[in-house]
C-alpha cells in the first residue's frame, strides 16, 4: 500500500537555526499538506499545495516558516530560525482530490525538538 | 466550517463496544462528518465518513441521526489495540481544509 514519505522522523536543533523537513506524498495526489501538533492537540494546518501552487497559508508564520513544492511532487517546509515554540510533530499528508470531505493519507510525521 | 465537541477521554474493557459522540449543532446542509483515528508518534488516519443515516465499514459504525446534529462513532469488541485519539471533522466538499480539534482520547483496559 502506498504511504506518505517523510524525513528526517526525529530533529533536534537549537534556538535560532534553521531546520528542514521534507515529504514525499503519496503517487498521483496533487493535493499535499503540512500541519503542525502540539502535544496534546490536534493537528493544526500550516499550508496546502495544489500541485506547486499554495492554496492556503494563512496560518503558516511567514516570518520564520517556508514552504515549497517546486516540482508539484514532493515538498520541503524550513524553519529559519527556529524557536523554542516550534517544538512539536509535523504532519504531512495528501489527498488525490482536494477538499474537505476527501480522505487524507498523513505521514508518519516529524518530532521537532527546540532547545 | 462547523464546530465539533467530543469528549476529552473515555475509558473501556477489551471486548467491549464502544461509542464516542459527537456534537456539531451548526452542521450545514452539504456537510458531512468524518473520523480519524491516530495512535502515538503516528498522523491520523481515516476511518469513517457519512452524511446521514448509518455507515458502516470493516473497522467502525457511524451512526446520524435525522436532524444531523450529533453523530456516533461505535467501535465493536475493542482490543487494546484500539487506543488512541479519535476525531471528528465536518466538512464541505467545497472546503479545501479540515479542522481538527483535541480529539477523544480513548484508554482501552485489558
Amino acid at each position: 500500500e502506498a504511504e506518505v514519505a517523510q524525513s528526517p522522523r526525529y530533529k533536534i536543533t537549537e534556538k535560532s537555526q534553521a531546520v528542514a523537513f521534507w515529504c514525499d506524498p503519496i503517487s498521483g495526489h496533487a493535493t499535499l499538506y503540512w500541519y503542525r501538533q502540539i502535544l496534546g492537540q490536534g493537528p493544526e494546518l500550516l499550508v496546502q499545495f495544489q500541485d506547486e501552487s499554495v492554496v492556503d497559508d494563512s496560518q503558516l508564520p511567514k516570518d520564520r516558516f517556508s514552504a515549497e513544492r517546486l516540482k508539484g511532487v514532493d515538498s520541503t517546509l524550513k524553519i529559519q530560525p527556529a524557536e523554542l515554540g516550534d517544538s512539536a510533530m509535523y504532519l504531512c499528508a495528501s489527498s488525490l482530490i482536494p477538499g474537505g470531505i476527501y480522505e487524507q493519507y498523513f505521514g508518519p510525521g516529524t518530532r521537532l525538538t527546540v532547545t | 466550517l462547523a464546530k465539533t465537541t467530543q469528549p476529552i477521554s473515555m475509558d473501556s474493557y477489551e471486548g467491549q463496544e464502544v461509542n464516542i459522540t459527537c456534537s456539531h449543532n451548526n452542521i450545514a446542509t452539504n456537510d458531512y462528518i468524518t473520523w480519524y483515528q491516530q495512535f502515538p508518534s503516528q498522523g491520523p488516519r481515516f476511518i469513517i465518513q457519512g452524511y446521514k443515516t448509518k455507515v458502516t465499514n470493516e473497522v467502525a459504525s457511524l451512526f446520524i441521526p435525522a436532524d444531523r446534529k450529533s453523530s456516533t462513532l461505535s467501535l465493536p469488541r475493542v482490543s487494546l489495540s484500539d487506543t488512541a485519539v479519535y476525531y471528528c471533522l465536518v466538512a464541505m466538499n467545497r472546503d479545501d481544509k479540515i479542522i481538527f480539534g483535541k480529539g477523544t482520547r480513548l484508554h482501552i483496559l485489558p
